[in-house]
């Protein structure tokens, strides 16, 4: 398996409902970034945690990191139908040097 | 706020051409990433720099080279295309968190 999987691979909600992504991972890692990216589009960074952070928020986005379980969440609050994008967890592994390992994406629809 | 440039946004080549995709990172970040997504799938991390010297390589055909300049932009050359690497090319840099360029669309006909 790779470093970086996301659960789950897909999620439907109506707006103004939460989303909740899942990312775990299998080496240490230095921190570990959320990426957005609309269709065919470039990635928007959201929100980096270190490895020595447990949560961080920015704006409706809240981030969790559990080194223990190797494993980080994405909440998106009040969500709205320009959340609708796939949704990237990058990890840098410790003995990556200069590396950033996407995991598989959760795309994310909000029906209006 | 300056953001990662990528030039060209588009390109069209047909089997066995060469390409060259250029990168301008964000002023004195010290990192840039080369990525490549394929239709429907993740990143894949081709090589990066530091400080102009090569730091990782990832999945990147032998086909495939890059280099970084003194001024920080960097190049991703690929010679002899094949239908295969048709997919949206990313450039990323960073001084912590990684920020990514628009991406160059690359279509081998």
């Amino acid at each position: 398996s790779q470093q970086g999987e996301e659960d789950p691979q897909a999620l439907s909600i109506q707006e103004g409902e939460n989303a909740t992504m899942n990312c775990s991972y299998k080496t240490s890692i230095n921190n570990l970034q959320w990426y957005r990216q609309n269709s065919g589009r470039g990635l928007v960074h959201l929100i980096l945690i270190r490895s020595n952070e447990r949560e961080k928020h920015s704006g409706r986005l809240r981030v969790t990191l559990d080194t223990s379980k190797k494993s980080s969440s994405l909440l998106i609050t009040a969500s709205r139908a320009a959340d609708t994008a796939s949704y990237f967890c990058a990890t840098a592994p410790v003995a990556a040097g200069n590396k950033l390992t996407f995991g598989g994406g959760t795309r994310v629809l909000v029906k209006p | 706020a300056a953001g990662v440039i990528q030039s060209p946004r588009h390109l069209i080549k047909e089997k066995r051409e060469t390409a060259t995709l250029k990168c301008y990172p964000i002023p004195r970040h010290d990192t840039v990433y080369w990525y490549q997504q394929g239709p429907g799938q993740d990143p894949q991390f081709l090589i990066s720099f530091y400080e102009k010297m090569q730091s990782d390589k990832g999945s990147i055909p032998d086909r495939f080279s890059a280099q970084q300049f003194s001024d920080y932009h960097s190049e991703l050359n690929m010679s002899s295309l094949e239908l295969g690497d048709s997919a949206l090319y990313f450039c990323a840099s960073s001084l912590r968190a990684a920020f990514f360029g628009p991406g160059t669309r690359l279509t081998v006909l």
